[in-house]
């Protein structure tokens, strides 16, 4: 029962363009959604994060933007970088209970030149 | 001046054999916990504590054991491992229970 999914594997994205990339859950309970990178051989690093009471967060290149009644979020990446190729993963948790993300299977992003 | 360590960084074992993974934080997080990232690239969440006790245990067989001699280290034991127990094991840590810092992985092979 996954309860986030990033349907997109992968995503091919020129320098210079937006790269966007997708989650949805279905748990409704999920208040609080974050974005991982993750590089080859190396842990998930925490990017952006964005509440239940909000519907657009940005900082820098980056923006999420969250639609609660359709259970989905999105990563903006603008301008892309050949540096921001890694794999993304999103992540949702219920801040009123333990604190346990639950994890999206990821999206790989390959920014080409 | 790592903030979140694990190791070894590889391990390749025989079946039925007992190993461990050590992680340790130097970030002065209350909680630790401890991911399985299996063959489909699925991040899923296995033990977690916060200050030495353990909060979270999502259903992982009790050949597995989680240890924390203090809050800064969490180790995870494994006895009798199996074919299915290979995988990459993340180690992480938070203060505010949401934003959690990653470990580099170990990638534990079974043979």
């Amino acid at each position: 029962d996954q309860q986030v999914k990033q349907n997109s594997p992968s995503l091919s994205v020129q320098e210079g363009r937006i790269s966007i990339l997708n989650c949805d859950y279905t748990n409704s309970m999920f208040d609080y959604f974050l974005w991982y990178k993750k590089y080859p051989a190396e842990g998930p690093t925490f990017l952006i994060s964005i509440s239940s009471i909000k519907d657009k967060n940005e900082d820098g290149r980056f923006t999420v933007f969250l639609n609660k009644s359709a259970k989905h979020l999105s990563l903006h990446i603008v301008p892309s970088q050949p540096g921001d190729s890694a794999v993304y993963f999103c992540a949702a948790t219920d801040t009123g209970t333990a604190s346990k993300l639950t994890f999206g299977t990821g999206t790989r992003l390959q920014v080409t030149l | 001046d790592t903030a979140v360590s694990q190791t070894p960084k590889y391990l390749v074992t025989q079946m039925g054999n007992d190993k461990s993974i050590k992680c340790e934080q130097n970030l002065g997080h209350d909680t630790m916990y401890w991911y399985k990232q299996d063959s489909k690239k699925f991040l899923k969440i296995m033990f977690s504590y916060n200050n030495k006790e353990l909060i979270i245990n999502e259903t992982v067989p009790n050949r597995f054991s989680p240890k924390s001699p203090d809050k800064a280290h969490l180790n995870l034991h494994i006895n009798s491992l199996e074919l299915g127990d290979s995988a990459v094991y993340f180690c992480a840590s938070s203060q505010d229970l949401v934003e959690q810092f990653f470990g580099p992985g170990t990638r534990l092979t079974v043979l």
